[in-house]
């Protein structure tokens, strides 16, 4: 069983939808989360850490089930530029960073 | 956030040859720094952690000895593909820590290096 898993989509969404991503990580030990950006051909870039209480910035909302082991992602009133792969990641701490294989978005004019 | 910056960030080679790819961290001096590899449509997979001034730690089914790592400075890395072969081209990625963000775990990314062997 894979460390992280996620729906590799794609996710063809309109302009001002509101789309949500779902990932599942299979350790309990699991200690911090996050979702990385992803553009082709470039390098992952951070979006968000995802904490217990859950966390907000601005369009983007990030939300932790530790019970149910799984992490989302919102996006509010999706924009052009949004379109990427989205990468769950979850540490198990120290070093130790799983990604998922992504999330492919394409926001549609 | 803190940069980190690879060199260079395209490369074509023969095989048989190798290939050294740079890892700065510019902004912050980083004391374990990390090399991913990610294949078409697949997940980053990391290769190997960087320590600076000892032995890097490989991941399972990575050979060290042809990918040598060398950290000998607190703001660089090097991963050096020897006697590449087609099946290593692939999109080679380092990362690094920012020891001012300490107990979050978050990675900052290089740009990437794009290897081709033909």
């Amino acid at each position: 069983r894979k460390e992280v898993e996620q729906d590799p989509g794609p996710f063809n969404v309109p302009e001002g939808a509101t789309v949500a991503f779902n990932c599942t990580y299979s350790n309990s030990a699991s200690q911090s989360f996050f979702w990385y950006r992803q553009d082709c051909r470039k390098e992952p870039k951070l979006l968000m850490s995802v904490y217990s209480s859950g966390n907000e910035d601005g369009r983007f909302t990030a939300q932790l089930n530790r019970a149910s082991q799984y992490i989302s992602l919102l996006i509010r009133d999706s924009k052009l530029s949004d379109s990427a792969t989205y990468l769950c990641v979850v540490n198990l701490g120290a070093n130790n960073l799983f990604f998922g294989t992504g999330t492919r978005l394409t926001v549609i004019p | 956030g803190a940069v980190v910056s690879q060199h260079p960030s395209w490369v074509i080679c023969k095989s048989g040859t190798s290939v050294k790819i740079e890892c700065r961290s510019l902004d912050f001096q980083a004391t374990t720094m990390f090399w991913y590899r990610q294949f078409p449509k697949q997940s980053l997979m990391l290769m190997a952690t960087s320590n600076e001034g000892s032995k890097a730690t490989y991941e399972q089914g990575v050979e060290k000895d042809k990918f040598l790592i060398n950290h000998a400075s607190l703001t660089l890395s090097t991963l050096t593909v020897t006697s590449a072969h087609p099946e290593d081209s692939s999109f080679y990625i380092c990362s690094a820590r920012d020891p001012g963000t300490s107990g979050t775990y978050e990675q900052y990314f290089g740009p990437g290096t794009r290897l081709t062997v033909t």
